[in-house]
């Protein structure tokens, strides 16, 4: 299948920086790239679809000012969590649409101290 | 706007057993519907997947059913292996081509 890489795996940062995430497909080009949010022991929560050349979607609830999306290039995607916050500990993880398929990066855990 | 949902929430079998989960699914409109497998801290992996024109795909021991009309689909897995123990999450695609999960079912295989 499709490759699709994420860096950090993990990040430990203090209450108040922010923290970037990178997205990338490695083997395919994608004009879309999916973040999602997930607690432990839950499902995977979509926070906003990200959109090659312009504005990123974001679903409902999600603070579009907190979470910068930027889909620069066909293979880059990345998520910039400002100021961060203890509440914003979490598993970040993102995917990108070969097709109809859905592949996923291998997640980053986030831990705001 | 989509909503799955996923039966049961854990699932304990003998290894060599069956396991069967069960998801159903709103919008009538979905026509994809894939099956993922997730273990701890990793990333989703899909394992199998089903488009609306098709009753039934197998692919060695794991198969997923679907029934249209009811709107719901099950992934099969048999003679379960202790390898096969994960979270295992199912997936409709909607408008604009986002997948909308259920809220998975731990699969636990004992030896």
């Amino acid at each position: 299948g499709a490759v699709v890489s994420q860096h950090p795996s993990w990040v430990i940062c203090k209450s108040g920086t922010s923290v970037k995430i990178e997205c990338r497909s490695l083997d395919f080009q994608a004009t879309t790239m999916f973040w999602y949010r997930q607690f432990p022991k839950q499902s995977l929560m979509l926070m906003a679809t990200s959109n090659e050349g312009s504005k990123a979607t974001y679903e409902q609830g999600v603070e579009k000012d907190k979470f910068l999306i930027n889909h620069a290039s066909l293979t880059l995607s990345t998520l910039t969590v400002t100021s961060a916050h203890p509440e914003d500990s979490s598993f970040y993880i993102c995917s990108a649409s070969a097709g109809e398929k859905l592949f996923f990066g291998s997640g980053t855990q986030l831990s705001v101290l | 706007g989509e909503n799955v949902e996923q039966h049961p929430s854990t699932l304990s079998v003998q290894e060599g057993d069956s396991a069967v989960i069960k998801c159903t699914y709103s919008d009538s409109a979905s026509n994809y519907f894939p099956w993922y497998k997730q273990e701890l801290g990793k990333r989703p992996q899909l394992i199998i997947d089903i488009r609306s024109n098709v009753g039934e795909k197998k692919d060695q021991r794991i198969a997923v059913t679907l029934n249209k009309t009811a709107k719901h689909f099950s992934l099969h897995i048999t003679e379960t292996q202790p390898e096969d123990s994960a979270v295992y999450f199912c997936a409709a695609l909607e408008y604009g081509n986002k997948l909308v999960f259920g809220a998975g079912t731990i699969l636990r295989v004992k030896s």
